[in-house]
């Protein structure tokens, strides 16, 4: 079945430290995103990726980091940089700047 | 940037009836989207209607868009009990060069009770 993983499920980080989340996809999709959601509000652009090699910094990038060196994997870094971590994260892809995303089951993080 | 905002922020059905659910934005856009999401879950795709289209179909859904007023609704109609879930209308800017910065807005949450 085609889709996207998001892995951990769940993560705790403390104070200091970095943390990777691991988002891959097998739908052969150009475009990779990376979102943040937090209670109650809507999704935030992090960073997105429309082909391997190249990614573009979202509205609030300050404090994450990304790498694309393949077409099925975009992981994000959530660096100690970042001030307040704690919350839902979402990666999606798609073909293309004008259709719908799919997303991945999500990484909620929490910082300790 | 923009954001698109849903109205209202939470409704609360019997099942069977309609739900509706508003969404309103500040600029031009290419297109407009609706998602689903489950509790603790990621978001589902529903519908995409363009700036040049007036209204969408899809099983039970029916997505309006009014480009003057600018403003969408999603329309679920015979709701059911799987249908409680948030639900998110999301903007594609109008650009020329086409646009990766989907706009969300904070969305409706929509209880349906059996």
């Amino acid at each position: 079945d085609g889709g996207i993983t998001q892995s951990p499920k769940y993560l705790f980080r403390k104070e200091g430290q970095n943390v990777t989340l691991s988002c891959e996809q097998n739908l052969n999709h150009d475009a990779m995103y990376w979102y943040r959601q937090d209670p109650g509000q809507g999704l935030r652009l992090i960073y997105y990726s429309q082909i391997v090699n190249d990614f573009q910094k979202g509205d609030i990038a300050e404090g994450y980091s990304v790498s694309r060196e393949k077409k099925e994997s975009f992981p994000l870094t959530v660096t100690s940089a970042q001030k307040n971590p704690t919350a839902f994260y979402l990666c999606a892809s798609n073909n293309g700047s004008r259709v719908g995303r799919f997303f991945g089951p999500g990484t909620r993080l929490t910082v300790l | 940037s923009q954001q698109g905002e849903e109205d209202p922020q939470a409704l609360s059905i019997q099942e069977g009836e309609n739900a509706t659910m508003n969404c309103s934005y500040k600029t031009s856009i290419n297109n407009l989207q609706w998602y689903r999401q489950n509790s603790g879950r990621g978001l589902v795709h529903l519908i995409l209607i363009r700036s040049n289209e007036r209204e969408k179909h899809s099983g039970r859904l029916r997505v309006t868009l009014d480009t003057s007023k600018k403003s969408s609704s999603l329309l679920i109609t015979a709701s059911r009990a799987a249908d409680t879930a948030s639900y998110f209308c999301a903007t594609d800017p109008y650009s020329g060069a086409g646009s990766y910065q989907l706009t969300f807005g904070k969305g409706t949450k929509l209880s349906v009770i059996p």
